[in-house]
């Protein structure tokens, strides 16, 4: 059965400070790796996508993935209260055409930014 | 410019009603999706359509149906609806090939 793991938290991170969120996958060969972001009472939205090893820039945020180890990342640089929010990690599995229908998500990690 | 619009927003239900969830993109994708997300569970598959005349099931179909009514419309029905049912409901879309959600604003239901 496909997996995908999250720490729940809450992270509490100061601001100013690196936070750094992981997720690991049970299913070897999976192909896309998103982040999402979700404030609460509020849609996901996507920030970050990665599909190969290594390290992905984008602004302050900056995802890795590892294959091999089967976990992705996400790091957040100077973090500001606006980043407070649930960080949700998702994956297509091997077979999949790079749709979202075999996409599955984490749970989440409530990530909280202390001014 | 819309985007991905959802109704109703909140909805009340006693259980056995019926109700549908109303789900229309105008951002021109062909897949379109329904979640639902509950605490403690994450965001889970009801059902989808890949494209216009076609659903699939996803992880969690029972107790509802769906209907591509054309390439913008895409709906969510609760024929007898069940407390089990009470979630935070989305429709989403996404590109050809693309694993790039965007999600409507989502709907509140309740069923009491």
């Amino acid at each position: 059965q496909k997996e995908v793991e999250q720490n729940s938290g809450p992270l509490s991170v100061p601001e100013g400070a690196i936070a750094s969120l992981n997720c690991t996958y049970s299913d070897r060969g999976s192909q896309s790796f998103f982040w999402y972001r979700q404030y609460s009472g509020k849609s996901p939205e996507l920030i970050m996508s990665i599909y190969s090893n290594g390290d992905k820039e984008d602004g302050r945020f900056t995802a890795q993935l590892n294959k091999a180890s089967q976990y992705v990342s996400l790091l957040i640089r100077d973090s500001q209260p606006s980043d407070s929010a649930t960080y949700l990690c998702a994956v297509t599995p091997p077979y999949s055409g790079g749709g979202a229908d075999g996409l599955t998500f984490g749970k989440g990690t409530h990530l909280i930014i202390q001014p | 410019n819309a985007g991905v619009t959802q109704t109703p927003k909140f909805q009340v239900l006693k259980t056995g009603q019926s109700m549908t969830l109303q789900c229309a993109q105008d951002m021109n994708h062909n897949s379109m999706y329904w979640y639902r997300q509950d605490p403690g569970m994450g965001l889970r598959l009801i059902y989808y359509s890949a494209s216009e005349g076609t659903t699939d099931k996803g992880e969690v179909p029972n107790g509802y149906n769906v209907s591509r009514l054309n390439k913008r419309e895409f709906s969510l029905r609760l024929e007898s609806a069940a407390p089990s049912q009470t979630s935070v409901y989305f429709c989403a879309t996404t590109a050809v090939g693309s694993g790039e959600l965007f999600f409507g604003e989502g709907s509140r239901l309740t069923v009491l």
